[in-house]
């Protein structure tokens, strides 16, 4: 069970807009803690998709977007195309775990 | 350009031990805290340990709590896991992953990853 809960799936036809949720708790996002995405493509290393809640860093898309309110924190991806198809992780810091925690990962299926 | 090489897997014998390596270059290393991150087969992402950047502390998940020990040569731009006690459970790629910051923030550099298999 993961500190950080994300649906394990969604889909969506390309040209789509499609968001992810991740809920967390007051000791980790309620907390004030940054979340943080990363995008895994099958067979690859996770890489950075969005840090500090809503930074984007150098040659990521604009189509992807990070929000964060309250206890949870949401991926927004405007435009699907093929090439998102990938797993999706929220990751924040927990202050009773004293830790890194991760979402359990949302599978994208683009149709 | 920065890179992270882990090294070090293999099979593993359940009680057993391993040593994994993670070489860093095109950075500053010893100003970032460094992570292990591993992924069970078919599974998600779970934070396993870390070394903090700068004068440095070693931090660990609860599931390798005392069987598990991280340390860091910065002389050597190298991050090591000396995996003690090992169980079928810690079979999984570990990810070797550079934070942005000196602390546990976020990982902003990963390597490819290296396989432990732990069974007899």
């Amino acid at each position: 069970q993961s500190v950080l809960t994300q649906p394990p799936s969604i889909s969506g036809a390309p040209g789509q807009r499609v968001t992810i949720s991740c809920t967390g708790s007051s000791s980790n996002i309620g907390a004030g803690y940054d979340v943080h995405w990363y995008q895994q493509l099958p067979g690859t290393a996770p890489k950075v998709l969005i840090y500090r809640d809503s930074n984007r860093p150098s040659g990521v898309p604009d189509r992807f977007s990070g929000s964060k309110s309250g206890t949870s924190a949401s991926l927004a991806i405007t435009g699907l195309q093929a090439e998102d198809e990938a797993d999706y992780y929220c990751q924040s810091y927990d202050t009773s775990l004293s830790g890194v925690v991760f979402g359990g990962g949302t599978k994208l299926t683009v149709l | 350009e920065v890179q992270l090489l882990e090294s070090g897997g293999g099979l593993g014998q359940p009680g057993g031990s391993l040593r994994l390596s993670c070489a860093a270059s095109g950075f500053t290393f010893s100003n970032y805290a460094m992570s292990w991150v591993r992924q069970a087969p078919g599974k998600g992402l779970e934070w396993v340990s870390g070394f903090s950047g700068g004068g440095g502390s070693a931090f660990y998940a609860d599931s390798v709590q005392g069987r598990f020990t991280v340390s860091r040569d910065n002389s050597r731009n190298t991050v090591y896991l000396q995996m003690n006690s090992l169980r079928a459970e810690d079979t999984a790629i570990y990810y070797c992953a550079k934070d942005g910051t000196a602390t546990f923030y976020y990982m902003d550099v990963w390597g490819k990853g290296t396989t432990v298999t732990v069974s007899s």
